[in-house]
């Protein structure tokens, strides 16, 4: 099946610094990536919609500015927490595809200290 | 948007034993995913279903969808340890993105 990696797979940083998580989908091209938020016991939580070439559609309640979401290419899709801060802890997944056919990542763990 | 509610939370069977899984939409239902995930790791896809009635099963793993009930259950025969994981729900509430239930924390005791 497809494969959809992310880079990196933990990070630590400290409050008021800035991270950069990247999404590859590695075998096809993804005209549309997803970003999801999980923290622990709880559900995904769909952040943003990622479209190739165009700005992305975040859900309601997502701050645009503070995560901020490039979509430059086929194949890769970024998304930078702006600002951090310990609540912007959390496990950060990605997928590829359409939602019949979504590939997800293997996740990034996020630490803000 | 489309809420979906798992039941139950969590579950310990022992390894032999069968399981089920309860996703419940609050709304209809276009598409019904399942997926595992072991913690801190990313979504296995297991199964699709689209038709109420729909059944569909892939080793000892079978998903059925009630599509009148907006429900669809997972159900695990003569559980193994491979089995252990966060099983989600998904589901396409027609508007081309997946919302996923709290997830089911299942653990196979041997």
């Amino acid at each position: 099946g497809a494969v959809v990696s992310q880079h990196p797979s933990r990070v630590i940083c400290k409050s008021g610094t800035s991270v950069k998580i990247e999404c590859r989908s590695l075998d096809f091209q993804a005209t549309t990536m997803f970003w999801y938020r999980q923290f622990p016991k709880q559900s995904l939580m769909l952040m943003a919609t990622s479209n190739e070439g165009s700005k992305a559609t975040y859900e309601q309640g997502v701050e645009k500015d503070k995560f901020l979401i490039n979509h430059a290419s086929l194949t890769l899709s970024t998304l930078t927490v702006t600002s951090a801060h310990p609540e912007d802890s959390s496990f950060y997944i990605c997928s590829a595809g359409v939602v019949s056919e979504q590939y997800f990542g293997p996740g990034t763990r996020l630490t803000v200290t | 948007s489309q809420e979906l509610e798992q039941s139950p939370q969590s579950l310990i069977v022992q390894e032999g034993k069968n399981l089920t899984i309860n996703c419940t939409s609050s709304k209809t239902l276009y598409g019904l995913y399942w997926y595992k995930q072991k913690y801190g790791e990313g979504l296995i896809f297991l199964m699709m279903l689209q038709k109420g009635g729909e059944e569909k099963s892939h080793e000892k793993i079978t998903a059925k969808l009630d599509e009148k009930k907006q429900q669809s259950s997972l159900h695990i025969t003569a559980s193994q340890p491979s089995h252990a994981g966060i099983y989600l729900c998904g589901a396409d509430g027609n508007d081309y993105k997946l919302s996923f239930g709290a997830g089911t924390t299942v653990t196979v005791r041997a």
